[in-house]
């Protein structure tokens, strides 16, 4: 059984870099083929996506976001661990993880429960 | 960036009717490998969102049936044969297919 859990703190000041660990289980990130992506969605708004690593330690990012983002990954511990510099309050928002399985059809197939970040002085 | 767009934004729906949700991208979705990497979220409230159906038309593991994808290139479709009280939420498309991988706005549907 896959799972994944996202993990940070709540509340973050202005200007603060956050840092998110996703701990995920049923699978490994040296496995050909899986990925970890993360998400986030404001408060009553959509879903917007942030970045993704894959098993090969390829990373892609968000356009509007990467020159704030870090993603990164330690297969020994089953973490995926971002970092978003220079946090504002339209950071605030719910952030998930997800496992995707590149090498069968690209499926965003399982989600952690998220974790809401408060930006606030 | 490819952008995508949901129609419509809003969908009251009749317990026991069909329904349907249309997806547009900005550029065709189709990859170099020859796959269309189009996906459907459902969102219930206060959930996180779920996968329903993936590569367009696939139905991922657990999905009730009533649920289907259709499309391809740029114009793509989610039907629901016959929406049950469990369906109310915002539904989302997806496309993996280029990065960054993008969005669309999402669909709320309620009774």
């Amino acid at each position: 059984q896959v799972t994944l859990r996202e993990s940070g703190p709540a509340l973050v000041k202005p200007t603060e870099t956050l840092t998110l660990t996703c701990t995920f289980s049923g699978f490994s990130l040296s496995t050909n083929g899986m990925c970890v992506t993360w998400i986030r969605q404001p408060p009553g708004k959509a879903l917007e996506w942030l970045a993704r690593i894959d098993w090969d330690d390829d990373k892609y990012y968000s356009t509007s976001m990467k020159t704030r983002l870090t993603i990164s990954k330690d297969t020994s511990k089953n973490q995926v661990v971002l970092t978003m510099a220079n946090m504002d309050p339209v950071d605030t928002a719910t952030y998930y993880c997800a496992r995707i399985d590149a090498a069968a059809g690209l499926k965003f197939d399982s989600w952690g429960q998220g974790t809401l970040v408060t930006v606030s002085s | 960036d490819i952008v995508m767009t949901q129609t419509p934004l809003s969908s009251p729906v009749t317990l026991g009717q069909p329904a349907s949700i249309s997806c547009r991208s900005s550029h065709s979705l189709v990859n170099s490998d020859g796959n269309t990497y189009l996906s459907w979220l459902q969102q219930r409230p206060g959930q996180p969102p779920r996968l329903l159906i993936y590569k367009i038309s696939h139905r991922f593991s657990g999905v009730p049936d009533r649920f289907s994808g259709s499309g391809a290139g740029t114009d793509f479709t989610l039907e629901i044969s016959r929406v049950e009280a469990e369906d109310v939420g915002v539904y989302y498309c997806f496309q993996a297919t280029q990065f960054p991988h993008t969005f669309g706005p999402g669909t709320k549907v309620d009774i």
